[in-house]
């Protein structure tokens, strides 16, 4: 079992869309970080959620951070093709956790 | 400021050789964090170290892996007498403080690829 698990696994969108990845905790969340990962390449730290309710936006991203239901949602507005990679959540969970990953391709 | 510096970029071995991976924290960062990537798997924590200490080793393989920071130079990833299985990207960030609910955001370095023929 995993204890950060991410959802939709994939994700293939149209240039211009919104698009949601979720990521949820099998423990207590007490912060939460987003990084990117482009194929070949390390992690890119995107942002850090650290208190319950809490929501952080970046040029087209915004994330929350939900800790009664110990879930994070990362969301990208008018999606274009550099916003493909793979997004990874990450926790310290006793040990610091990755997500599974969700991989975006952008379509032009 | 450079950010975390790994090398080699690749790494290629046989099996039985020994593997040894470097990694140079950001300036002024004191924590080391390693990970390995598997393929088709995801980012697995490995050894959290602060300067000369090892704090958390749990996700560390208990033969063959070790792992060092020392007071001068950078950390180092070492595998002894490599095997096939240990074929992955070998991922090493750095942190101002703990990465964990203080706060310390971790960052990445490019990685090593490690490749065991």
């Amino acid at each position: 079992s995993q204890e950060l698990e991410q959802s939709p696994q994939s994700l293939i969108v149209q240039e211009g869309k919104n698009l949601t990845i979720n990521c949820t905790s099998s423990k207590t969340l007490y912060g939460l970080y987003w990084y990117k990962q482009k194929y070949g390449e390390g992690l890119i730290f995107l942002m850090m959620l650290q208190k319950g309710g809490e929501e952080k936006s970046h040029e087209k991203i915004t994330a929350k951070l939900d800790e009664k239901k110990q879930q994070s949602s990362l969301h990208i507005t008018a999606s274009q093709p550099s916003h493909a990679g793979i997004y990874l959540c990450g926790a310290d969970l006793n040990q610091f956790y990755f997500g599974t990953g969700t991989s975006l391709t952008v379509i032009p | 400021n450079a950010g975390v510096m790994q090398n080699p970029r690749h790494l290629v071995r046989r099996r039985g050789q020994e593997a040894r991976l470097r990694c140079s924290p950001m300036k002024g960062h004191s924590h080391v964090y390693w990970y390995r990537q598997l393929p088709e798997e995801g980012l697995k924590f490995m050894v959290y170290l602060q300067k000369e200490n090892i704090i958390d080793e749990s996700g560390m393989p208990k033969e063959r892996f070790s792992a060092e920071f020392p007071k001068e130079g950078p950390s180092i990833l070492r595998i002894q007498q490599v095997v096939r299985g240990d074929s992955a990207a070998y991922f090493c960030a750095s942190s101002p403080a703990r990465g964990d609910r203080r706060g310390g955001i971790q960052y990445f370095g490019a990685g090593t690829r490690l490749s065991v023929l």
